[in-house]
């Protein structure tokens, strides 16, 4: 089974709060997982992770991996209004060029 | 910044027609994909194509559907007739060799079958 699975499926904070979602994946055939921002235009892309506990950070964005427990959180603080968008995880799979994604989660940061 | 261009940005078309989407994947880039996202569901992986030929498609790439290459900047993707079911945005996406997995999406065409 290839099933990512995201939460929440949406989140509505304040300007200045620290969020954290959450991204759960199969371990079949795992090989990377990323994460995309999606605002109305194309999906842009943030972070891959392939290694457990190493945290990848950009800004005020930071991503880290969990092969054990089969999961990866984005977090963002100091959060601020164009942090407003959809936010895609993905697994790629050994042996395969497709990406799986979840359903997204959308966030909504509010003055 | 070096982008994938898709065009176009919305397009209509009545059921049973063909329609051809176009994209132009970044210039260093060998590996092109097209994915599709219905309104409210997941982006879902349709076809992935390197050196001329599809290496690997998913169970909704089906004879109605067909990739090119057909000039080596432009990458096409056609469905011959289409369904009510089609209407979905469809996202074009390619990757240069050595950056495996990190695909560059462009910002979609909108199909809308009637």
């Amino acid at each position: 089974e290839d099933k990512v699975v995201q939460s929440p499926l949406s989140l509505v904070v304040h300007e200045g709060d620290t969020v954290t979602l959450n991204c759960s994946y199969e371990v079949t055939n795992f090989r990377s997982l990323l994460w995309y921002k999606q605002e109305k235009k194309a999906p842009t892309f943030l972070f891959m992770l392939t290694s457990s506990g190493i945290e990848k950070k950009s800004g005020r964005l930071s991503s880290i991996l969990d092969k054990k427990e089969l999961f990866s959180i984005l977090n963002i603080t100091a959060t601020q209004t164009g942090d407003s968008a959809v936010y895609l995880c993905a697994r790629s799979i050994q042996g395969a060029q497709k990406l799986v994604f979840g359903q997204g989660t959308r966030l909504t940061i509010n003055p | 910044e070096p982008e994938v261009t898709q065009t176009p940005s919305h397009q209509v078309t009545q059921m049973g027609q063909e329609v051809i989407l176009r994209c132009v994947p970044i210039s260093n880039h060998l590996y092109f994909y097209w994915y599709r996202q219905i309104l409210g569901q997941k982006v879902e992986f349709l076809v992935s194509f390197y050196n001329n030929e599809i290496s690997e498609k998913s169970e909704i790439f089906d004879d109605q559907f067909s990739v090119e290459r057909p000039d080596g900047s432009n990458f096409t993707l056609k469905i011959r007739s289409t369904k009510l079911e089609d209407s979905a945005m469809y996202f074009c996406a390619s990757r240069p060799v050595g950056l495996r997995d990190i695909q560059y999406f462009g910002a979609g065409t909108r199909l809308s079958v009637l």
